[in-house]
C-alpha cells in the first residue's frame, strides 16, 4: 500500500506570504503528527491529531501556525505571514496508534526567503 | 524533563569498519527506545526499537541493546557497507504520552 505522502515537495515562498502543506496520511491510521527539522538539528514536535479527539497544539512555536485535519484523512499545516526562521523541512507522521511505529512522509522543504 | 543525546557528527568510517553510534536518555520513568534512518532523498523510517530494558533491537545488521543501568541505546554494526551511508537519529517515547523525543541525528559517511 502507499507510505505517508507530502506536497509540495519544495516551497519557497516570499517573507510574510502564507503557504498551506499537505499530508496524506497511511489509510486506516488514525494517529497524525507533524514535525519541523531545521538544518543539522533533530525533529520538533508541532502538533497532533487522534481520531476525532481534540488535537495536542502544544508543539506549535506560534499563532502563525495551525493545523487542521478531516477525520482520519488528509491534513494540512498553514503558517501565515512567513517569516525567514520557518524555513525548515516539515514533516509529517502517521501511525495505527499513538504507541505504536510512526512512518514518515518525504517532508516538504520550506524556504522563506 | 525528557531528552535523547547522540553523538555529533558527521562520523567517517571506511567500508566493513565497525560502527558505534552513541545514544543516551534521560527520561521519567520506563521509555521505548527507537533508531530511525534517513538515507539520502528519502524518508525518515524505522530501524530497530526496544521496549524494555535488556531488549535488544536489531534489523539489517544493527543492533542496539537497552541499557537502564546507563540509560543508553548505542547504535552498533559489526561491518558497514557504504549504502549505510545516512543520517540516523535516536528517539524515545514515554507510555504515558505520544510525542517522539529525537536525539540532533547523527551522519554516517561510509567511504568504500
Amino acid at each position: 500500500g502507499a507510505g505517508v505522502s507530502q506536497s509540495p515537495s519544495n516551497k519557497v515562498t516570499e517573507k510574510g506570504k502564507d503557504v498551506e502543506l499537505r499530508c496524506d496520511p497511511i489509510s486506516g491510521h488514525t494517529a497524525l503528527y507533524w514535525y519541523r527539522q531545521r538544518l543539522g538539528q533533530g525533529l520538533e514536535f508541532l502538533i497532533y491529531f487522534q481520531g476525532n479527539s481534540a488535537p495536542d497544539k502544544s508543539g506549535l512555536p506560534s499563532d502563525r501556525f495551525s493545523a487542521e485535519r478531516t477525520g482520519e484523512s488528509v491534513s494540512t499545516l498553514t503558517i501565515q505571514r512567513t517569516q525567514q526562521e520557518d524555513s525548515a523541512v516539515y514533516l509529517c507522521a502517521s501511525s495505527a496508534d499513538r504507541v505504536n511505529e510512526q512512518f514518515f512522509g518525504p517532508g516538504t522543504r520550506l524556504t522563506v526567503l | 524533563g525528557n531528552s535523547v543525546t547522540q553523538m555529533e557528527g558527521p562520523v567517517t568510517l571506511s567500508e566493513e569498519a565497525f560502527l558505534t553510534i552513541n545514544c543516551t536518555y534521560t527520561a521519567t520513568g520506563y521509555p521505548s527506545l527507537f533508531w530511525y534512518v534517513q538515507y539520502p532523498g528519502e524518508g525518515l523510517q524505522l530501524l530497530l526499537k526496544a521496549t524494555k530494558a535488556d531488549d535488544k533491537g536489531s534489523n539489517k545488521g544493527f543492533e542496539a541493546t537497552y541499557r537502564k543501568e546507563t540509560t543508553s541505546f548505542h547504535l552498533e554494526k559489526g561491518s558497514v557497507q557504504v549504502s549505510d551511508s545516512a543520517v540516523y537519529f535516536c528517539a524515545l517515547v514515554m507510555d504515558s504520552n505520544y510525542q517522539l523525543i529525537w536525539g540532533a541525528g547523527t551522519k554516517l559517511i561510509i567511504k568504500p
